[in-house]
């Protein structure tokens, strides 16, 4: 069983519709979460980043972490063509992700059509 | 302007042919890593760096070494490439809580 599951899509929606991507993890040691985005043929970029239990809110995005469940979601509102990307979660153990090993889930593509 | 770079970008070579990739940082970051990307695995974490000359195993190290001598540079090297490590390589750095900035990848193909 992999540390991290995910969903790999692909998921298609429509302009403006609320998306939800999730991952589920196995290792309760994990205390920093994460969500990137990846374009083609590019390296990921950070989007959020959260270390506790509930919701962190940034613009069109929110991240919520359920600890209990082992269980993170990503909701992005109202989205536009330009979200459409491959979405990818983290995690790791420490507080401080930089300076530990990260395990990343296999990473859902996402398209929004116009 | 920040930046992560990496060379090469793509790379053919054949089995068992030494090869290092270099990655180059200018945020003067602690932390540095290096990622192998497969289909269906995502990202897979093969060694990081906390700082010079301190470097860890992460997820995936059989095959590969590294080395920190200078803050700036985390070369990933191949001594005896093989089929199975044919993928796409990220390098990544950052600070304490930062964001990391990922480079924009070696395609790595081994025959």
């Amino acid at each position: 069983q992999k540390e991290v599951e995910q969903d790999p899509g692909p998921l298609s929606v429509p302009e403006g519709a609320i998306v939800s991507l999730n991952c589920t993890y196995s290792n309760s040691a994990f205390q920093y979460f994460m969500w990137y985005r990846q374009y083609s043929r590019k390296g990921p970029e950070l989007l959020m980043y959260t270390y506790s239990s509930g919701n962190k809110e940034d613009g069109r995005f929110t991240a919520q972490v359920d600890k209990s469940s082992k269980y993170i979601s990503l909701f992005i509102r109202d989205s536009q063509p330009s979200d459409s990307a491959t979405y990818l979660c983290a995690m790791s153990p420490l507080k401080y992700s930089s300076a530990s090993k990260i395990i990343f889930g296999s990473g859902t593509r996402l398209s929004i059509r116009p | 302007e920040a930046q992560v770079t990496q060379n090469p970008r793509y790379l053919i070579t054949v089995t068992g042919k030494k090869l290092t990739v270099t990655c180059s940082q200018n945020m003067n970051h602690e932390y540095m890593s290096w990622y192998r990307q497969d289909p269906g695995l995502g990202l897979r974490q093969i060694y990081y760096s906390m700082n010079v000359e301190v470097t860890d195993k992460g997820d995936v190290p059989e095959g590969y070494k590294v080395s920190r001598k200078e803050k700036r540079n985390f070369p990933l090297i191949l001594e005896s490439p093989s089929p199975n490590q044919t993928s796409l390589y990220f390098c990544a750095s950052s600070s304490t809580q930062s964001e990391q900035y990922f480079g924009p990848g070696t395609r790595l193909t081994v025959t």
